[in-house]
This record gives C-alpha cells, structure tokens and sequence, in this order.
C-alpha cells in the first residue's frame, strides 16, 4: 500500500519567513495530493491539494509543488503569520479511490511573534 | 451549516467494555471514514463506507467495527476497548471520493478515547 513520509516533524520560523514542509510517497499509481492543516482541538481542514498532472499550485500565501519522477510534494507558506501556527498533513491517494488517503505523520508549525 | 458531529467528544473507559463513538453528517455525503491519530503517525484509516450497507477496512481495522444502516450515521464501535486503543479518533465524510474535482472531505473534532 501507499507510505507517505513528512519532514520535519516540528518547525518553527519568525513571523515574516517562509516556512516549507516536504513530503515523500511511495506508489506511483497516487495522483491527489491535498494538505490539511489542523488547529489545536480541531479536526484537519483542506488548505489546498494538487493533482498529478501539474507541477505547481498557488493561493495566496500558500502553494504546493509535485514532483512526480521523484515521488515528493511540498508545501509552501511565504509571509507567515501567528496564526498559521498548527500541525499540517500532507496526504496521497488515488483519485477517486474509495479507500480515500493515507496521511504523513504532520508537521508541527510555529510562527514566531 | 455543513457539520460532521461526533460524540462523546472525551471518554475514558476500562479494558472490556463496549463503547459506542457515533457520527453523524448533515450534507448527504455518501462517502464516510474513521482515522485514528497518534502522535508520529498521522492519521490512519480504520474503516470507510462507500454508501449504507456498503463498509470496508482500512489500514488499522482489528479491535473495531462499524455500520452503516442510514446515509447520515457511521458509528465505531469497539467491541473489547484495549489501552493500545487510547487515540484521537475522527470521523469523515465527503460526497464522492477524494480527488474528485471540487470535492471536500470534513472532519469532525475528534473524540479522545482512554482506555484504562
């Protein structure tokens, strides 16, 4: 089955910076690739996702890059602010696969004041 | 307002009794899951429903079972509760499965199961 690994586990950036957060996945059949963000005592909310057959996608202060011949996305947030501080997930599956996704094990984000 | 309700929200319990999470979802999604979360692993799949009568395993199914005899309802239940059981548990529901274009999966806010 499916193996998504994240990196790192725990960031922390100064309000102002960018912070990036990677992901690696292991079967090549995925091709959905969404980001959640969960903030304390929430559950995960969609942030933005990606599919297979483009390379980059942005809003706003957010964007996310896949690169499929090396198996990894990452997430991508200029101009951080306090409060994008939360634990983020990088997710893969295959689209419209009822077995929905398999999660990285999240990052935990801290913006500095 | 779109919502996935989860009750108990907290729960502690002892090794053997049988609990009941239920969830609920207000949006006539068809597609409904439960994740367990542990720190360092994410969140992994433990059941997922592709319509009523329709249920199938996820990554981590053993200790657990579900149903889904309406649209709206997905309860987890855990028939003997061990304390490898103690997680944070989520419930999700979506109208078609993830990928699809516009498609959202919801989250609930958890339930904090203890098992002592």
């Amino acid at each position: 089955g499916e193996n998504v690994e994240q990196h790192p586990s725990t960031l922390s950036v100064q309000e102002g910076d960018s912070a990036v957060i990677k992901c690696t996945y292991s079967d090549s059949a995925s091709n959905y690739f969404p980001w959640y963000k969960q903030e304390l005592g929430k559950g995960p909310q969609l942030i933005i996702d990606i599919r297979s057959n483009v390379g980059e996608k942005k809003d706003q202060r957010i964007a996310v890059t896949l690169n499929k011949t090396a198996k990894h996305f990452s997430l991508h947030i200029t101009e951080t602010q306090p409060e994008d501080s939360a634990v983020y997930f990088c997710a893969a599956s295959i689209a419209g696969s009822a077995r929905q996704l398999t999660f990285g094990s999240g990052t935990q984000l801290t913006v500095l004041p | 307002e779109a919502q996935v309700t989860q009750n108990p929200r907290y729960l502690i319990t002892v090794t053997g009794k049988k609990l009941t999470v239920t969830c609920s979802q207000n949006m006539n999604h068809e597609y409904m899951s439960w994740y367990r979360q542990d720190p360092g692993l994410g969140l992994r799949q433990i059941y997922y429903s592709m319509n009523v009568e329709v249920t199938d395993k996820g990554d981590v199914p053993e200790g657990y079972k579900v149903s889904r005899k309406e649209k709206r309802n997905f309860p987890l239940i855990l028939e003997s509760p061990s304390p490898n059981q103690t997680s944070l548990y989520f419930c999700a529901s979506s109208l078609t499965p993830p990928g699809i274009s516009g498609n959202t999966i919801y989250f609930g806010e958890g339930s904090w199961l203890t098992v002592v």
